[in-house]
C-alpha cells in the first residue's frame, strides 16, 4: 500500500491568513493526488484533482501543487466557511489511500 | 444531477455480515466511464477506502479488508452493494458510497452519498 502522510494534523488560523497543508506519499505517485474538504457532519467534497487542477465550482483561493512524493494544498485568504478537515488521496495505485486528515480551525 | 443514497441496517451484531446498498439516480451504473465504490469513516477518525469497481471491468479492494469484502452491482435496479463479513466493533463507521471519475488522466471521487452510520454491537 502507498501510505499518505499529512502535516500538520491540525492548525488554527485567522480569517484572511494563508494556510498551507502538506501531504507526502511513501513512494512516487506522479500527479495522481487529490484533495478533499470535509465539513462537520457532511460528506467530503472534491477540491483539487491531479495535484493542481481546481474542481469546477471551487473558489480560486484553493490551490494545489507538487508531484512525485510531496504535495501542498494552499488556502489563500482563509474564510470562516473553510472550517473543515482536509484530506489528500492518491489514486496512482489501484488500492486508493487517504491521508489521515488536517483539521483547520478558525481563530 | 447524480444522487447516491445508502441504505441498510444501522446496527449489526459482532461476527455477522454488514450489508449496504447504494441507489444511483441521475446517471447510469453501466457506463465504463466511472468507478463506483465505498469509503468508510469511523467516528472521529479519517477516511478509509474500501473498494470500487469499473462496470464491465475489474473490482479492487483495500488489501486490509479484501478477505471480508464483496462488492456487487444490480444494473436493473440501479444499485450497487457492499457486504462485509465477520464484523467487529472496529467496523463501526459511517459508510459512504461514491462515484469515481477520470479528469486530467487520473481518477478522483466527485460524488458522495450522504453516508450511513453502521454500529457493530450486540
Amino acid at each position: 500500500d502507498i501510505q499518505m502522510t499529512q502535516s500538520p494534523s491540525s492548525l488554527s488560523a485567522s480569517v484572511g491568513d494563508r494556510v498551507t497543508i502538506t501531504c507526502r506519499a511513501s513512494q512516487s505517485i506522479s500527479s495522481y493526488l487529490n484533495w478533499y474538504q470535509q465539513k462537520p457532519g457532511k460528506a467530503p467534497k472534491l477540491l483539487i484533482y491531479t495535484a493542481s487542477s481546481l474542481q469546477s465550482g471551487v473558489p480560486s483561493r484553493f490551490s494545489g501543487s507538487g508531484s512525485g512524493t510531496d504535495f501542498t494544498l494552499t488556502i489563500n485568504k482563509l474564510q470562516p466557511e473553510d472550517l473543515a478537515t482536509y484530506y489528500c488521496q492518491q489514486t496512482y495505485s489501484t488500492s486508493w489511500t487517504f491521508g489521515q486528515g488536517t483539521k483547520v480551525e478558525i481563530k | 444531477q447524480l444522487q447516491l443514497q445508502e441504505s441498510g441496517p444501522g446496527l449489526v451484531k459482532p461476527s455477522e455480515t454488514l450489508s449496504l446498498t447504494c441507489t444511483v439516480s441521475g446517471d447510469s451504473i453501466n457506463s465504463n466511464t466511472y468507478y463506483w465504490g465505498w469509503i468508510r469513516q469511523p467516528p472521529g477518525k479519517g477516511l478509509e477506502w474500501i473498494g470500487n469497481f469499473h462496470y464491465g471491468g475489474t473490482t479492487y479492494y483495500n488489501p486490509s479488508l479484501k478477505s471480508r469484502v464483496t462488492l456487487s452491482v444490480d444494473t436493473s435496479k440501479k444499485q450497487f452493494s457492499l457486504k462485509l463479513t465477520s464484523v467487529t466493533a472496529a467496523d463501526t463507521a459511517v459508510y459512504y458510497c461514491a462515484r469515481g471519475v477520470s479528469q486530467g488522466g487520473s481518477y478522483q471521487i466527485d460524488s458522495w452519498g450522504q453516508g450511513t452510520l453502521v454500529t457493530v454491537s450486540s
